[in-house]
This record gives C-alpha cells, structure tokens and sequence, in this order.
C-alpha cells in the first residue's frame, strides 16, 4: 500500500509568481483535502476533491485552486502569490464519508520572498 | 462557525502519564479525532471518538464526553519519542474536511 506523496519537498517563490504543487493520494483513496499550516498553527482546511470535482472550501480566496485526475492524484495552484502564504502545504487522502481519518502526505514547505 | 480549544504546551516527564484537553464548538458535531505531528512531519491520526465514553489503543486513550463539548487525550508511560503537537479535529460538515486546534506541543523529559 503507498502513502500519500507529495511534491515537491520545498519551494522558494516571490511574490506575484505561480506555484502548482502535487499530491498522489493513499491507493484506493478517492477524495483529497488541502490544508495550509503556518508555523505553530493548526492545518487550515482549503478544499477538498471527489470524483475530480471540488466538494467543500474553506475560507480562502479564489486564487488557490485546485484539480483532481481521474488516479486520484491532485494539484494546487496558487497565484499572486503573497508573503502570507509561506506555510507548510499538506495533502491529505481519505474515502469519502470516512473524514475523521484522513492520511496525510509530508507537506510542501512554500516560503515567498 | 466551528472551533477546537486546547492548551499550547505540556511538559511531562519520561514515564508519566499527560492528559491533553479539547473543548469544542460546533454548529454540527461528527466526532472528534487526534493527530499527532512530530516537528517537521505529517499529522497521524491517532484515534477516533464518534459516541461518549473511552476509546484505548496501546499506550494512547481518548475520551468524549457529548454532552459537555469535551474531550481529551490520555498518553500513558510517556517515552521521549511522543514529544510532538498533538490536535484535535472535528469534521467540518457532512463533506469531510477536519477542523483542527491550535495544537498543543508537549514535551517529554528526561
């Protein structure tokens, strides 16, 4: 069984650039969750993906988004990218339904200068 | 809206036993869950409370008790090894996505 992957580890970008990071879910996991972590904080939930179609998002503005591939596998995407957003990115995969245990890969660490 | 509240920090020492509280707030409730996150790493999921009363795997228990918007975290026979955050979570809404806590970072000694 492989677990959740993600890539890449870390990622140095300035601000007003793009970043796509990527995320191949748990085998035999359908849905995927993103979620922000800044330093010394709680992960902060941004979306979550069923079936390749976005199914729930938090409270972040429209230039974080996001895709599912038919493997499962998922990206996140953010533009304009603001000095706000350095923080740890995770991925997290789980069935659908089965929210409360959710398999987390080991982040990307974003830092924007 | 939804929000999970638990203590920053907790220092034990190496063989003892630490209970780590969680009180929550919720517009729907659908259990509460413990991760656990060493510096640098993925959160782990713990355990799983979805009814009132105690929930025991290994040295680890968690405990919900419904009626009072609370539950917590019993480590037993602390080993240096669970110096980590450890968060509790709760599901945002029927969709699945987790609402975590602040995080509480406890520090076993020697």
């Amino acid at each position: 069984e492989t677990g959740v992957t993600q890539s890449p580890t870390h990622l140095i970008k300035t601000r007003g650039q793009q970043v796509t990071l990527r995320c191949s879910s748990q085998s035999g996991h359908n849905t995927v969750s993103w979620y922000q972590q800044a330093l010394g904080q709680g992960p902060q939930f941004i979306f979550q993906y069923y079936r390749e179609e976005e199914n729930g998002r938090g409270n972040f503005p429209p230039r974080f988004s996001g895709l599912q591939f038919p493997n499962y596998s998922s990206e996140l995407n953010v533009n304009a990218l603001e000095l706000d957003d350095s923080a740890l990115y995770l991925c997290a995969s789980s069935l659908k339904g089965a929210g409360n245990e959710q398999f987390f890969g080991p982040g990307t660490r974003l830092t924007v200068l | 809206g939804q929000s999970l509240e638990q203590p920053s920090e907790v220092t034990a020492v190496e063989g003892a036993i630490v209970q780590i509280n969680c009180t929550y707030q919720t517009s729907g409730f659908y259990g509460l869950s413990w991760y656990q996150q060493h510096d640098g790493g993925a959160p782990t999921f713990l355990s799983y409370n979805g009814l009132d009363g105690l929930e025991e795997t290994g040295r680890f228990s968690s405990f919900l008790s419904r009626s009072d918007s609370y539950g917590y975290l019993l480590l037993q026979e602390l080993q240096m090894k669970d110096s980590a955050s450890y968060f509790c979570a709760s599901k945002g809404g029927s969709q699945g996505n987790l609402i975590f806590g602040k995080g509480t970072k406890l520090s076993v000694k020697p």
